[in-house]
């Protein structure tokens, strides 16, 4: 089944302990992005990979790193989280030969104490 | 910078209406418009993607229209039933990135 998994599911922690958030696609998408929304903020792109050792910036990236070293995976690591960065996360992915039709993943619920 | 707005943010239909979702966007260099609805504290679930050089896609009882050069599209549901409650959310794509609005959120009344 073609999709998109995002680990963990639910998470909660303290300000400062650095966490990892996982996104996996089995679609071999070359483009895979991160969104949080938050209530009356609508999704905002954190950060977008276009492929491979390629990313950037989206609109709210203070806070965040990604890394791409394998097509199908793109980790959203926290260094320090802040209790401003509690919010609902979500990966995508989509790829040019399919239109650049969106694929979410399940989200991550993410509360930093 | 592209801003996308809909309008209402809420909507509440008795069952069996017809009705119409707005999405509008302020830069029409666009590369496809994207419709998509989600449950509460659910994910994404894409509806309709229209790429820039189409007027319209059809899905069943949804609709959805793309007017660039207004910067407008609409989703239209037909037949509207309960279980057509969700937000509905649209997004442009640019070059690289994607805009989301903040989304209309339906309740359709037994």
């Amino acid at each position: 089944e073609a999709q998109v998994t995002q680990n963990p599911r639910y998470l909660i922690t303290v300000t400062g302990k650095k966490l990892t958030v996982t996104c996996s696609q089995n679609m071999n998408h070359e483009y895979m992005s991160w969104y949080r929304q938050d209530p009356g903020l609508g999704l905002r792109q954190i950060y977008y990979s276009m492929n491979v050792e390629v990313t950037d910036k989206g609109d709210v990236p203070e806070g965040y790193k990604v890394s791409r070293k394998e097509k199908r995976n793109f980790p959203l690591i926290l260094e320090s989280p802040s209790p401003n960065q509690t919010s609902l996360y979500f990966c995508a992915s989509s790829d040019e030969d399919r239109d650049d039709e969106q694929f979410f993943g399940p989200g991550t619920r993410l509360t930093v104490l | 910078k592209q801003e996308v707005t809909q309008i209402p943010a809420a909507l509440s239909v008795p069952e069996g209406e017809n009705l119409v979702l707005n999405c509008s966007f302020t830069d029409s260099a666009i590369y496809n418009l994207q419709w998509f609805r989600q449950d509460p504290g659910k994910g994404l679930t894409s509806l309709l993607l229209i790429q820039s050089s189409q007027r319209e896609q059809t899905s069943g009882r949804l609709n959805a229209s793309l007017d660039k050069s207004s910067g407008r599209s609409t989703l239209y549901i037909a037949a509207s039933q309960p279980g057509d409650s969700a937000t509905y959310l649209c997004a442009v794509k640019g070059t690289y990135k994607y805009i989301f609005g903040t989304g209309t959120r339906l309740k359709v009344l037994a």
